[in-house]
């Protein structure tokens, strides 16, 4: 079946950077595009973007452009989301989410990533 | 960017009950939306897409239904594990972005 498996949470300082890996099975990972999405602590869900590991094209959502680098290896099926500069509000629970298209619905979705910023 | 809003942000029921959530877009979406509902410390479950059609192996219980800027997803029969926090979103693509509605709790009366 369809697997996306994040890496485990993480506990950053504000300022620097974390990556998060999402480890892809069960189907081809170049015929889907990947999405980042995040969830802060008792909020609702924000998009942060996508890649296209078939054509290399990529999108970030306008307020993460700069700070966001969305990577992948199609060798291993994963695909990363590194997140610099961080600040306090950018702690949250960060998933990975597969979509046929670049506008699409999310299914499935990985099970999440807590990263913390903190001093 | 489209703005989703979702009505009530609670709905306290009895199990057994029929609920109707509400969805409303900024401008108009077409069918291009979908439901989710996320329970605690679970990633979000897609229940709906296209304004009316069940994901694979979501009971007949969920429906959706609208289009254009109003939308509405309706539990025929609340179970317990219903009890969730229930989310829209839109794909329309433009203006390109993707947004989700701020969340529908449905919890115990």
């Amino acid at each position: 079946q369809v697997q996306l498996l994040q890496s485990g949470a993480e506990v950053r300082k504000p300022g620097a950077s974390v990556k998060v890996s999402c480890q892809t099975s069960g189907y081809n990972f170049t015929a889907y595009y990947l999405h980042w999405l995040r969830q802060a602590p008792g909020q609702g869900l924000q998009w942060l973007g996508w890649i296209n590991p078939n054509s290399g094209g990529r999108i970030s959502a306008p307020r993460f452009v700069g700070r966001v680098t969305m990577t992948w290896d199609t060798s291993i099926s994963t695909a990363y989301m590194e997140l610099s500069t961080l600040k306090s509000d950018d702690t949250a629970i960060y998933y990975c989410a597969r979509t046929k298209w670049a506008d699409n619905w999310f299914d499935p979705w990985g099970q999440g990533t807590q990263i913390t910023v903190s001093p | 960017e489209i703005v989703m809003t979702q009505s009530p942000a609670t709905l306290s029921v009895s199990p057994g009950e029929r609920v109707t959530l509400s969805c409303r877009a900024s401008q108009s979406v077409r069918t291009y939306l979908a439901w989710y509902q996320q329970k605690p410390g679970q990633a979000p479950r897609l229940l709906v897409y296209g304004a009316s059609t069940r994901a694979t192996g979501v009971p007949a219980r969920f429906s959706g239904s609208g289009s254009g800027t109003e939308f509405s997803l309706t539990i025929s029969s609340l179970q317990s594990e219903d009890f969730a926090v229930y989310y829209c979103q839109h794909y329309h693509n433009w203006p390109p972005g993707i947004t989700f509605g701020g969340g529908t709790k449905v919890e115990i009366k």
